[in-house]
């Protein structure tokens, strides 16, 4: 149990396209997800909590126009990267928080999605 | 604010015992976690502990906790070449957000 899924797994986009992408809950639903960011060999940067139902809230220095984050449902998020940029590839996870959150408050994270901007 | 830090190399031999150590600054209540990534994959959690405990033990895992330093330690017993990841720790106070180490390199050499 408690699986989440990320698609694609990996994209390639031009410069100035928008991509979506898409963080499922399989089994369970999620209240809130979160989306990182991950550079090659560095930590995860959070960059938003998405709560179904409502707006996302951004990190300090997360561009809310450019990463837009949308939670229409208990079991989905989407991370849209619009007018991608070069320096907009990275990995990006997203984790979810089951509704009954377990006493550990153990987050579920996603397999990651590889965003390649050329 | 909170900060976890760790070292970022670390590299054993195969049946060696692998120590892995991170530092922590938030005072609070709170659950600290080890995950796994391994290249191109997303996080595996391999265990946690609650901040007002001093061990867990999970078959070759064990995690000590210092909390008067705010010092936690992963310790991969008999480590094998599967093994070799990047570990990042991690602090969570309850349901907000969790925030990252910069990871750990380990590299089990045959």
């Amino acid at each position: 149990g408690a699986v989440v899924s990320q698609h694609p797994s990996w994209v390639i986009c031009k410069s100035g396209t928008s991509v979506k992408i898409e963080c499922r809950s399989l089994d369970f639903q999620a209240t809130t997800m979160f989306w990182y960011r991950q550079f090659p060999k560095q930590s995860l940067m959070l960059m938003a909590t998405s709560n179904e139902g409502s707006k996302a809230t951004y990190e300090q220095g997360v561009e809310k126009d450019k990463f837009l984050i949308n939670h229409a449902s208990l079991t989905l998020s989407t991370l849209t990267v619009t007018s991608a940029h070069p320096e907009d590839s990275s990995f990006y996870i997203c984790s979810a928080d089951p509704q009954d959150l377990l006493p550990t408050y153990e987050q579920y994270f996603g397999p990651g999605t590889r965003l390649t901007v050329t | 604010g909170e900060d976890v830090e760790q070292s970022l190399f670390l590299s054993v031999r195969e049946g060696d015992s692998s120590v892995i150590n991170c530092t922590y600054t938030d005072s609070s209540s709170t659950y600290l976690y080890w995950y796994k990534q391994e290249p191109g994959a997303g996080l595996q959690l391999l265990t946690y502990i609650f901040s007002n405990m001093d061990m867990k033990q999970d078959q070759r895992l064990t995690v000590l906790l210092n909390k008067k330093d705010k010092h936690l330690s992963l310790r991969i017993a008999d480590t094998q070449t599967g093994d070799s990841a990047i570990y990042f720790c991690a602090e969570r106070v309850r349901a907000g957000k969790s925030t990252f180490g910069d990871g750990t390199t380990l590299t089990v050499k045959p």
